[in-house]
C-alpha cells in the first residue's frame, strides 16, 4: 500500500540554525501539506502546496518557514533560523483531487528538537 | 472561522467495555468534510473515516461506528467491545468550504485497560 515517507525521524539542531524536513508523499497525489504538533498538543495546520504554488497557509506559517517540491517526488519544509518554540513533531500529509474532499494520510513525522 | 472540540481529554475503560469519543464542530459553511484520525503511541496519525455535510447515514466498520448528526453539530465516535490496541489519541478534524487544511480537535486519549 502506498504510504507517505519522512526523514529524518528525528533532527537535534541549535537554536538559529536552518533545518530542512523532508517528505516523499504517494505518488499519485497532487495536494501536499504540513502539520505540527507540540508535543501533548493539537495537530496544527501550517501550509498546503498544490501545483508548485501555496494555496494556503496558516499565521504559524511565517517568514521563517519556506516549502518546496523540488523534484517529482519529494516535498520539503524549510526552517530559515529555527527557535526553541520549533520544537515539535512535524507531519507531512498527500492527498488526491478527486469531486469529493480526499482524506489525507500523513506520514510518520519527523520529530524537530531545538536546544 | 472553524473549530472542532472534544470534550473528553481522557477515557479510560476496561476491555470489552463500549466507548463513544465526542466531537462538536463549528462551520459557517454549508459543504464541510469530518474526519477521525487515530494516533497510537507510536506517532503517527491513521486515517479512519471521512464524512460530508451531505450524507448523514451512519457508518459502521466492524468494531467502529460514527453518528453524525448535523442538527447538534456532532460527528461522535463508538468504538463497540474495545480492545487493549485501540489505545491511543483520537482526533477529530473539519476541513470547510474551499479551504482544504484540517482544524483538528484536541484529542481524546483513550486508554483500554485489559
Amino acid at each position: 500500500e502506498p504510504e507517505v515517507t519522512q526523514t529524518p525521524s528525528h533532527q537535534v539542531t541549535q537554536m538559529g540554525q536552518e533545518v530542512i524536513l523532508r517528505c516523499v508523499p504517494i505518488s499519485n497525489h497532487l495536494y501536499f501539506y504540513w502539520y505540527r504538533q507540540i508535543l501533548g498538543q493539537k495537530v496544527e495546520f501550517l501550509v498546503s502546496f498544490y501545483n508548485n504554488e501555496i494555496s494556503e497557509k496558516s499565521e504559524i506559517f511565517d517568514d521563517q518557514f519556506s516549502v518546496e517540491r523540488p523534484d517529482g517526488s519529494n516535498f520539503t519544509l524549510k526552517i530559515r533560523s529555527t527557535k526553541l518554540e520549533d520544537s515539535a513533531m512535524y507531519f507531512c500529509a498527500s492527498s488526491g483531487t478527486s469531486g469529493l474532499r480526499d482524506e489525507q494520510y500523513f506520514g510518520p513525522g519527523t520529530r524537530l528538537t531545538v536546544t | 472561522a472553524q473549530k472542532v472540540t472534544q470534550a473528553q481529554t481522557e477515557i479510560s475503560v476496561v476491555e470489552k467495555e463500549d466507548v463513544t469519543l465526542d466531537c462538536v464542530y463549528e462551520t459557517r459553511d454549508t459543504t464541510y468534510y469530518l474526519f477521525w484520525y487515530k494516533q497510537p503511541p507510536s506517532g503517527e496519525l491513521v486515517f479512519l473515516i471521512r464524512r460530508n455535510s451531505f450524507d448523514e447515514q451512519n457508518e459502521i466498520s466492524g468494531r467502529y461506528s460514527w453518528n453524525f448528526q448535523k442538527s447538534t453539530s456532532s460527528f461522535n465516535f463508538t468504538i463497540t467491545a474495545s480492545q487493549v490496541v485501540d489505545s491511543a489519541v483520537y482526533f477529530c478534524a473539519l476541513s470547510s468550504g474551499s479551504a482544504r487544511q484540517l482544524t483538528f480537535g484536541s484529542g481524546t486519549q483513550l486508554t483500554v485497560l485489559p
